[in-house]
């Protein structure tokens, strides 16, 4: 089935730093979404993608227009509140809602 | 971006009792909640699917019987985990679709512990 590919699965960064993470679908897809989870659960999107790129702050996120099988998420200037695990996910082949999800890249940044 | 509510944030319940967790979208309507659940191990399962004006969608895996869910509007959905035990532990989450892209919007999600 479709599978989504997550790297690294875990990063630490001192503040300041920059770093990227990055995803990879075994095959074309339509979309890409970005989150970050807290330590309490809650799943924050970050970006939503269809192609192109987004900024959103310190946060920039890429997604290959061409063949549609990679996208990566951007850290400027790492901060504290950075730290959680990063997921991305993309809408299953079939057409409907269903996402499938990485399995995270857990970030800690430290002072 | 929309606003997803869950409710309870947490809960505790015996092995062999049910819960019932609800789902509310503010300030805008749904096109489609999903369930997901996501395990200790950090990875999601999707339960089922509910799109307006279409009957929900089960996954592999997941009943109507064991989660039967409600989706009497487009703002609010509820599940049920009936009969709970050890291997119904984890995050469920709900995921609201506002519209014909992809994007998904989730609530902050229900711990469920069972004991």
């Amino acid at each position: 089935g479709d599978q989504v590919e997550q790297s690294p699965s875990a990063l630490s960064l001192h503040e300041g730093t920059d770093s990227a993470l990055r995803c990879n679908f075994t095959t074309t897809m339509r979309s890409v979404q970005w989150f970050r989870q807290n330590s309490r659960g809650s799943l924050i999107s970050l970006f939503y993608l269809a192609s192109g790129t987004k900024e959103n702050g310190r946060l920039k996120s890429a997604f290959d227009s061409k063949e549609r099988r990679y996208s990566t998420l951007h850290i400027r200037d790492a901060q504290l509140e950075d730290s959680g695990t990063y997921f991305c996910a993309a809408p299953n082949q079939g057409g409907s809602a269903k996402l499938i999800f990485g399995e995270g890249t857990k970030l800690t940044v430290s002072s | 971006g929309a606003l997803v509510y869950q409710y309870p944030r947490r809960t505790i319940c015996k092995s062999g009792t049910s819960m019932r967790m609800e789902c509310q979208a503010v300030g805008f309507q749904a096109t489609s909640v999903a369930w997901y659940r996501q395990s200790p191990q950090k990875t999601f399962e999707l339960i089922a699917l509910s799109t307006v004006n279409s009957a929900i969608k089960y996954e592999q895996n997941f009943t109507q019987e064991k989660f039967p869910i409600s989706h009497p509007n487009l703002s609010f959905s509820s599940m049920t985990v009936l009969n709970a035990y050890l291997e119904d532990r984890g995050l469920y989450l709900c995921g609201v679709r506002t519209g014909a892209l992809y994007e998904q919007y989730f609530g902050p999600g229900t711990r469920l512990t069972v004991l």
